[in-house]
């Protein structure tokens, strides 16, 4: 059975600070999604990683993939409050033999303080 | 708009009670999920359609959960008899490739 982990949970930053939140995974798997989430909102596409060493960016996030370690990475440069969000990261369950959805992470409940 | 959209938005029931919400998905993906997701959790994967076919159903879907996409188009999720424990967030995303959700129904079940 997939399952993926992802750390912290919880997260409060200062603005201008950078952090890095981790997403393991334990089966193979060469597709991996990170998704934000607003209060009482629907998810919100952010990278979409399909292969080793992929690596994306947009604005301060960044995200890169290490399917050898089953390891992805959300790096936050210099954060601002607008980007207090709750991020998941998602599993391409086929890819490891399963059904053709996503296997979420728990989330990081991120807050950015002034 | 084109995005995915669900309706009702929210729906508070009373334990017992039949519900059914629907998804609308981008017009163009073929393929439609449904997920649930509970506070503070990540989305769970209940089921998943390629066109009108359903694929493929997580041991999450109990008996008393149906899914439907008649025309390959929009779909439908039942949930019969509605427990306490059915309360969460039902979302509904569609993709060609990467999945796009929709803003989702909460259910309410007293």
């Amino acid at each position: 059975e997939l399952k993926v982990e992802q750390n912290p949970l919880f997260l409060s930053m200062q603005e201008g600070k950078n952090y890095t939140i981790y997403c393991n995974y334990s089966t193979t798997s060469d597709r991996l999604y990170w998704y934000r989430q607003d209060p009482g909102k629907s998810l919100e596409s952010l990278f979409v990683l399909l292969s080793n060493g992929a690596v994306k960016q947009e604005g301060r996030l960044m995200a890169s993939l290490d399917t050898k370690a089953r390891l992805s990475t959300l790096h936050i440069t210099a954060a601002v409050h607008d980007l207090s969000a709750t991020y998941f990261c998602a599993v391409d369950n086929i890819s490891g033999g399963g059904a053709d959805g996503l296997t979420f992470g728990k989330g990081t409940h991120l807050i950015i303080q002034p | 708009d084109t995005g995915v959209s669900q309706d009702p938005r929210h729906k508070i029931t009373k334990r017992g009670q039949n519900v059914t919400f629907r998804c609308d998905p981008i017009s163009e993906h073929n393929r439609l999920y449904w997920y649930r997701q509970t506070l503070g959790q990540g989305p769970e994967f209940l089921t998943y359609f390629q066109n009108e076919a359903q694929l493929e159903k997580s041991r999450l879907l109990s008996d008393r959960f149906s899914a439907e996409r008649p025309k390959g188009s929009f779909s439908t999720l039942e949930i019969q008899r509605t427990e306490q424990g059915d309360s969460a967030m039902y979302l509904c995303a569609s993709s060609l490739g990467p999945q796009f959700f929709g803003p989702g129904t909460r259910l309410t079940v007293l």
